[in-house]
């Protein structure tokens, strides 16, 4: 069985923070990939990224960044200058084989509310 | 643009009706699934299929049932509808690489 804990529930920070969002996992896979979705009040689900187990370069990506340590299993997520717009649900998911080895599920954290004041 | 639509945004019935919620993509994907979000609880995953008249249980399928005739259409069946089963569904296909998923539709049972 595969689980991502996302233990921050709710973090709230001033416009122009940095603001790091924690994920952890667990896998018994040995390839593996890792992602990270925002979901805005308006309820879509918006792909940030996808991260595979192989790959342990760190990824920039304008304000965005995310620290992918195998060793840990951690793959944060750290948002850099936050702005309003930053405010959704953000969510960590771990796509692995299922037990029956006929499709890869994605599992997804609980889920970290960002709420960035102006 | 690739999509996966969710035929209602929002529903409500009244408990013991059945239901159905229904999921086209476009994509040709093999894989689809159903998700249901709670606050506090992220996206748990109901049923999935991985072909036609294919399907496997996830991790809470009680209560619920899938249908999937053609590859492009995934629905799920709510047999008798209970208002523990008021939620928001959210429907995804994939080719095991990439997840696509559809808004999401809010279902309450009254």
């Amino acid at each position: 069985a595969q689980k991502v804990t996302q233990a921050q529930t709710e973090i709230s920070v001033v416009e122009k923070e940095d603001v790091t969002l924690d994920c952890v996992y667990e896998t018994r896979d040995t390839t593996y990939y890792l992602f990270w979705y925002k979901q805005p009040p308006s309820g879509e689900l918006v792909f940030l990224i996808r991260r595979n187990s192989f790959d342990e370069q760190n990824e920039i990506s304008g304000r965005y960044s995310w620290n992918f340590q195998k060793s840990t299993s951690s793959f944060n997520f750290t948002i850099t200058a936050s702005q309003v717009v930053d405010s959704a649900v953000y969510f960590c998911a771990l796509s692995g084989w299922l037990s029956s080895g006929s499709a890869r599920q994605l599992t997804f954290g609980s889920g970290t509310q960002l709420t960035v004041l102006p | 643009d690739v999509k996966v639509t969710q035929s209602s945004r929002y529903l409500v019935k009244r408990t013991g009706e059945k239901v159905f919620l229904e999921c086209v993509q476009d994509m040709d994907h093999e894989n689809m699934f159903w998700y249901r979000q709670d606050p506090g609880l992220g996206l748990r995953l109901i049923y999935f299929s991985y072909d036609v008249k294919m399907k496997e249980k996830g991790d809470i399928p009680e209560g619920y049932s899938v249908s999937r005739e053609k590859k492009e259409r995934f629905s799920l069946i709510l047999e008798s509808a209970s208002t523990n089963q008021t939620s928001m569904y959210l429907c995804a296909s994939s080719n095991n690489y990439g997840y696509t998923f559809g808004s999401g539709t809010r279902l309450t049972v009254v």
